[in-house]
């Protein structure tokens, strides 16, 4: 059975930064590419970040670029989210995603989903 | 960036209702167009992929068409489960973009 579980989110100040993690178990890890897809407050979902097989390619969102770094440790099954500056904005829920190919870029279907972690920013 | 436009925005309907969603993209993205489920509080589920293909485990109400930039999901008899929000989402492009959601309630 496949496993994605979330973890690392909080309370934070703007401009303070977090780290999210996501476990993985269930299936081959290093056969896929991982996302973060993240989902504010009674709000709608938008992809953030997403992350090749072996790490040679990645991805960002406009609203995130320059400010987090995905990145992930295949001997761990584990996927990380770096976030820096942090912003009112990115009060979210983080969801980790795993892909159906191993590469990042287009053609990304998201078919497991973790249950989420919950980024608050605010003083 | 492509944007994806869902109509309506939410409906109301009765158990064994014939529901359908709709979805359109700003510009063509073939048939690289995946449906979601997402129920309060969960996290959100693939239903149907490439535009008509059903996802392992999902019930054969839901079915998907479509190609282009004009998608349409469809609950064949609505079933008390199936109350919940509907994305549609791109995969044509570097930077997957989901509609903004499709809320299904009960009559």
């Amino acid at each position: 059975e496949v496993q994605l579980v979330e973890s690392g989110g909080g309370l934070v100040q703007p401009g303070r930064s977090l780290r999210l993690s996501c476990a993985a178990s269930g299936f081959t890890f290093d056969d896929y590419a991982m996302h973060w897809v993240r989902q504010a407050p009674g709000k709608g979902l938008e992809w953030v970040s997403g992350i090749s097989w072996n790490s040679g390619s990645i991805g960002y969102a406009d609203s995130v670029k320059g400010r987090f770094t995905i990145s992930r440790d295949n001997a761990k099954n584990s996927l990380y989210l770096q976030m820096n500056s942090l912003r009112a904005e990115d009060t979210a829920l983080y969801y980790c995603a795993k892909g159906t190919i191993a590469v990042a870029g287009d053609r990304q279907v998201f078919d497991y989903w973790g249950q989420g972690t919950l980024v608050t920013v605010s003083s | 960036d492509i944007q994806m436009t869902q109509s309506p925005s939410s409906l109301s309907a009765s158990v064994g209702d014939r529901v359908t969603i709709t979805c359109r993209a700003s510009q063509s993205i073939s048939s690289y167009l995946n449906w979601y489920q997402q129920k309060p509080g969960k996290a959100p589920k693939l239903l149907i992929y490439a535009a008509s293909s059903l996802q392992s485990g999902v019930p054969s109400r839901f079915s998907g068409s479509g190609s282009g930039t004009d998608f349409t999901l469809t609950i064949s008899s609505l079933q008390p489960e199936d109350f919940a929000t509907y994305y549609c989402q791109q995969s044509y492009s570097t930077s997957p973009a989901f509609g903004q959601g499709t809320k299904v309630e009960i009559k």
